[in-house]
């Protein structure tokens, strides 16, 4: 199975912070990697998929990058409602795994 | 508007089953891989188990293979998670999703395993 590891777990920053969350695949997986954001007792919701490209409706300041085995979410200007969990996954194996999360919290 | 509805989450004692359903709506359900995912209280996020739009191609996580089977029946836009053997390590909020990449998600329904 592919393992996905994200850092930081936890990631403390101010409104209109920039902030980088960084995930790490065991193994490449080409573009096949996707990023979530989750808030207490909700369902997760895509932001980023194929490493870069925005889901309909997910502002412009959430960008994607990287390639192979090592991909990057920043947020380039953080706004009250960005404070939440965020999750990676690669979709390249059938196991389609996540990272184990990193919560972005208010300093 | 796209919409999936989980129902079914319960308490069961171990070593019993349950049926987990999810109802598709707004989107050509046949034409959908769909999975389930699940995650255990103040846990992350852990993929279960897929299901193609003809249910001719099907895959499950190790931790549930042989105890869990997706199923679909797409005449009635509904998809389903039968679980037996449960265990302790099974309480979660399972969600159903839309596959390719995961863009449409349910509410969650929770199962508990516990004596």
């Amino acid at each position: 199975d592919i393992q996905m590891t994200q850092s930081p777990s936890t990631l403390s920053a101010s409104v209109g912070d920039r902030v980088a969350i960084t995930c790490r695949a065991s193994q490449t997986i080409s573009d096949w990697l996707a990023w979530y954001q989750q808030k207490p007792g909700k369902a997760p919701k895509l932001l980023i998929y194929k490493v870069s490209s925005l889901e309909s409706g997910v502002p412009s300041r959430f960008s994607g990058s990287g390639s192979g085995t090592e991909f990057t979410l920043t947020i380039s200007s953080l706004q009250p409602d960005d404070f939440a969990t965020y999750y990676c996954q690669q979709y390249k194996s059938y196991s389609r795994t996540f990272g184990q999360g990193t919560k972005l919290e208010i300093k | 508007q796209v919409q999936l509805v989980e129902s079914g989450g319960d308490l069961v004692k171990p070593g019993g089953s349950l049926r987990l359903s999810c109802a598709a709506s707004g989107f050509i359900f046949s034409d959908s891989y769909m999975t389930w995912i699940r995650q255990a209280p103040g846990k992350g996020l852990e993929w279960v188990s897929y299901i193609s739009g003809s249910s001719d191609n099907t895959n499950y996580a190790d931790s549930v293979k042989g105890r869990f089977t997706i199923s679909r029946d797409n005449t009635k836009n509904s998809l389903y998670l039968q679980m037996n053997s449960l265990r302790a390590e099974d309480t979660a909020v399972y969600y159903c999703a839309r596959m390719g990449t995961f863009d449409v998600w349910g509410q969650g329904t929770m199962v508990t395993v516990s004596s």
